[in-house]
C-alpha cells in the first residue's frame, strides 16, 4: 500500500535536546511538507521541499531544520532553539508542488517536551 | 493576520440533514481551495477542491461553493451521516506559490444519529 509513514506516533524529550521526526513516503511524490498543529488551531507550514536536495522555509521555520537527501524521505529536526516544541507534527506529500494538487498526510507524531 | 478563517469552531446536525461548513479568506491571490477531513489522532485526508475559475464543484454528497466577490466558500454535505463526524479544514493556495496551502483552524462536525 502506498502512503506516508511517520514514526514514532508519540515522542517524549527533555527540554534542551534536539529530536528528529521521521517521514517516509512511497508514493513517488516530488513535493513534501512539514506542518505543526496546536490545539484548536489549523496547520502551520514549517518547511517544504519541491524536489530532492532542495527545501524552503515555511511560515514558522525558526527552531527547526530539515533535509531532503532522498525523494522518499524528509526528516524534521526540532532543535533546542524551538521555544514551544510540544505539538502535533504532520508530514505531507504531493505529486508536485502546485496549488491544484492535493496533499497526502501521514498519521502524525505527537511530540511532548518537558 | 489570519488569511483563512473558519468562524464556527463546531457544528452539530442530525443524521440525514444538510451540513454547511463555512470558510472566509482575505488574500485575493488565492486561486485554489481545498477541504480536508480529519479524524482524531490521524492525518487529514483530502475531500474536495475548487478552482477560482469555478463557483461550484460537486462530488457525491459533497459540494463546495465559491463566492469570489465575498471571498467566501462553503462545503455542503447532503445527507449527513454519523461517519462524517470529524474536523473539517479549509485550505487555500496560490498557484504561483509552490503548492503552499494556508489552513483555517477547522470546524468540528458532529452528526447525531
Amino acid at each position: 500500500d502506498g502512503g506516508i509513514t511517520q514514526s514514532p506516533k508519540y515522542l517524549f524529550r527533555k527540554e534542551g535536546q534536539n529530536v528528529t521526526l521521521s517521514c517516509e513516503q512511497n508514493l513517488n511524490h516530488d513535493a513534501m511538507y512539514w506542518y505543526r498543529q496546536d490545539p484548536g488551531q489549523g496547520l502551520r507550514l514549517i518547511y517544504y521541499s519541491q524536489i530532492v536536495n532542495d527545501f524552503q522555509k515555511g511560515d514558522i521555520a525558526e527552531g527547526y531544520s530539515v533535509s531532503r537527501e532522498k525523494k522518499e524521505s524528509f526528516p524534521l529536526t526540532v532543535t533546542s532553539a524551538q521555544k514551544n516544541p510540544t505539538a502535533f507534527y504532520l508530514c505531507a506529500s504531493s505529486i508536485v508542488a502546485a496549488a491544484d494538487y492535493e496533499q497526502y498526510f501521514g498519521p502524525g507524531t505527537r511530540l511532548t517536551v518537558t | 493576520d489570519q488569511q483563512v478563517k473558519q468562524n464556527s469552531p463546531s457544528l452539530s446536525v442530525q443524521e440525514g440533514r444538510i451540513s454547511i461548513l463555512n470558510c472566509d479568506y482575505t488574500n485575493s491571490m488565492f486561486d485554489y481551495f481545498l477541504w480536508y477531513k480529519k479524524y482524531p489522532a490521524e492525518g487529514p485526508t483530502f475531500l474536495i477542491s475548487i478552482s477560482s475559475i469555478k463557483d461550484k464543484n460537486e462530488d457525491g454528497r459533497f459540494t463546495v461553493f465559491l463566492n469570489k466577490s465575498a471571498k467566501h466558500l462553503s462545503l455542503h454535505i447532503v445527507p449527513s451521516q454519523p461517519g462524517d463526524s470529524a474536523v473539517y479544514f479549509c485550505a487555500a493556495s496560490e498557484g504561483t506559490n509552490a503548492g503552499k496551502s494556508t489552513f483555517g483552524d477547522g470546524t468540528t462536525l458532529t452528526v447525531k444519529p
